[in-house]
């Protein structure tokens, strides 16, 4: 089985402060990993993803997730946030099994921009 | 266009009352799926289904029942719904096979069972 956890449910910075939100997963198996974005009110939307190769990944606004596998973590970063990240953010795995379509959540963490 | 769709956005009803959620989805996706999010933003698989196989949370009370008319469309049934039942359920459509890396969801319902 799957697991993902996302030790910090709340994440308040200051505007283009950077930030980390932290995911560690446990997995037997291999596995993809994505980080899901939720803004208020809406459903989620993929920010980013791991399948393979470098373990540094990046989204067109400015996130990056970085594959560590002798962690098991996929934290996510971003230099300098806006206003507009303010959102739920959900770390998520998959099994590499072709078939095993299922994603696997944390229990996502807040973060709150402050002006 | 709306990628993934779900009726109705809201949905308030008693306890006893059998409910019935819509999901549709113009992607051409052959698999889609039903999320539970409860009220501590916690998102959890409650049946994935494909034109071959339904794959139940076993968790999941009997009382929810996937129905999918066709591939575009999987709607969600609750009977005999309880206060329990509160929540937001999203619906999710991907491919399938070597590249069925990514979701994509619906814009939730929230359902209130008073």
């Amino acid at each position: 089985a799957q697991s993902v956890t996302q030790l910090d449910s709340q994440v308040p910075v200051f505007e283009e402060a950077p930030v980390e939100l932290r995911c560690n997963y446990s997995s037997s198996v291999s596995v993809y990993l994505f980080w899901y974005v939720q803004y208020p009110n809406q459903g989620l939307q993929l920010l980013l993803k791991y399948l393979s190769g470098s373990t540094l990944v990046e989204s067109i606004n400015g996130f990056e997730a970085e594959f560590n596998k002798s962690q098991t973590s996929f934290h996510l970063r971003k230099p300098s946030v806006h206003i507009s990240d303010t959102a739920e953010y959900f770390c998520a795995v998959r099994r590499v099994q072709v078939g095993a379509n299922n994603l696997f959540f944390g229990t996502g963490t807040r973060l709150t921009v402050i002006p | 266009d709306t990628a993934v769709s779900q009726t109705p956005k809201y949905l308030v009803t008693q306890m006893g009352n059998d409910k019935s959620i819509k999901c549709e989805q113009n992607l051409g996706h052959d698999t889609m799926y039903w999320y539970k999010q409860d009220s501590k933003k916690f998102l959890k698989i409650m049946f994935s289904y494909n034109n071959k196989e339904l794959i139940i949370n076993e968790t999941v009370p009997n009382r929810f029942s996937p129905k999918s008319p066709d591939k575009a469309h999987l709607n969600l049934h609750i009977n005999s719904l309880e206060l329990g039942d509160s929540a937001v359920y999203f619906c999710a459509s991907s491919s399938t096979g070597k590249k069925a890396y990514e979701q994509y969801f619906g814009p939730g319902t929230r359902l209130t069972v008073t």
